[in-house]
Formats: C-alpha cells, structure tokens, sequence
C-alpha cells in the first residue's frame, strides 16, 4: 500500500518567520510529485510538480525540493506571511498504469501577524 | 477562462435519499476526478475518468456511489440512499490530458450533509 507522509500536522508561526515541511513516500516507481496549497473556503491550488530528482522549484516565496532516491521533498517559505495560512498538500504519481494521485493529510500551517 | 464549477454548492438530504453532484470541467481538460474529504480526513479519491477509456473506479467506497461523464466534459456523481457516514466535501479536479506531470485544477466542492 502506498503511503504518503506529511509533517509536522500543524505548525504555527510568527510573521517574517522562514518554515520548512516535509513529505515523504515510497521512492519506487516514483513519477512526479505534486504540492498544492488548500486556503479555508477556498479550492486546493497546484503549486509545483516535480519529476526530476534534485528538481528545486521557486514561485516567490515559496519554494520545494525533491529527493526521488530516498523519498522525500520539502517545501519552503521566507518570510512567511498571514496570507500563507493554508493546509499544503502533497500527491504523488507512482509509475503504474494509473493515473491517480496518493495524496498525504497535509500541513496546516497558520502564520500569526 | 472558466475555471471547473460544481453545483450544489451546499446539500443537506436526509438519510436514504439520494443526490447528485455536478462537475463542468475546464474546457479541454480531458481528465477528470472526483474525490471526498470527510471531517479530519485527507483528499480520498473516488473515480477518475480520462478521455473515452473505462473510468477508473476504485476508489468509489460503496455500490452506491456512482459517477458518469457525458460526451467527455461534464460529470455527474450519484449518491443512492445517502447515509450519515457520506457527510463530506465533494471536491471534482479536470486536468489537461494523461501526462501524470499536468496539475489538477480544482473546483470550489459541494458541502453534503446527510441527517
């Protein structure tokens, strides 16, 4: 069974403040890995998708890298502020015959102004 | 461009009644999911459809889930005789084609709560 792992759960932090979360999955049959962040009342919004191990992708302050050969990516924001408050989720794509996506439960992250 | 829609918006059914959910697609977009968040839970997925082929189906919790997409554009999800444990965000995602690397786009979901 495949099994995508976020953490921390949750995070609180001050504005200005750097944070870093991580995901985790299983590195076999790996093909891409996704990371979309989830607003409250709002829809889940793609960030990045990343195929290429050691992939660093940038979009302003937020930024994520991939490790395929151990199973992990992060994702991180400078400068953190109040508007980044949201559960960011990541979702992998294995390369099976499928094209569904493992999602993990998320990082609900709340920046304090 | 128009983003993916889904209506309802909100559903409140009482237990035993069944409902159906809407998904318009982005235009173009030749995949289309749907998945559920239920309370504390993360995304489930519950059926992809892409293009003409079968959809895939295994992720639908029981037979009285059911979902079709007329002429490869917009998607129905029948729920028969809801049950409290149904009580969830329905959320329907379409992406550009078959490439696993294409981002989903998400529609806004429709809030079910079944009494």
């Amino acid at each position: 069974i495949l099994n995508v792992e976020q953490s921390p759960q949750s995070l609180h932090v001050q504005e200005g403040d750097s944070t870093n979360f991580t995901c985790s999955f299983p590195s076999s049959n790996f093909y891409a890995l996704h990371w979309y962040r989830w607003e409250t009342a709002k829809s889940p919004e793609a960030l990045f998708v990343m195929t290429l191990n050691g992939d660093e992708k940038k979009k302003g302050r937020i930024s994520a890298t991939l490790n395929t050969k151990e199973g992990y990516s992060y994702l991180y924001i400078k400068g953190s502020q109040p508007e980044d408050s949201a559960t960011y989720l990541c979702a992998l794509n294995n390369a099976g015959n499928n094209r569904k996506l493992i999602w993990g439960l998320g990082t609900s992250l709340a920046v304090n102004p | 461009g128009a983003g993916v829609s889904q209506s309802p918006s909100n559903k409140v059914t009482e237990k035993g009644k069944d409902v159906e959910l809407r998904c318009d697609p982005i235009s173009g977009h030749t995949a289309l999911y749907w998945y559920r968040q239920s309370l504390g839970q993360g995304l489930e997925f519950l059926i992809y459809f892409q293009g003409n082929s079968a959809p895939d189906k295994s992720g639908l919790p029981s037979d009285r889930f059911s979902a079709e997409r007329t002429g490869g554009s917009v998607s129905t999800l029948t729920i028969q005789r809801t049950q409290q444990e149904d009580s969830a965000v329905y959320l329907c995602a379409s992406s550009l084609s078959v490439g696993r690397a294409h981002e989903q786009y998400f529609g806004p979901g429709t809030r079910l709560t079944v009494t």
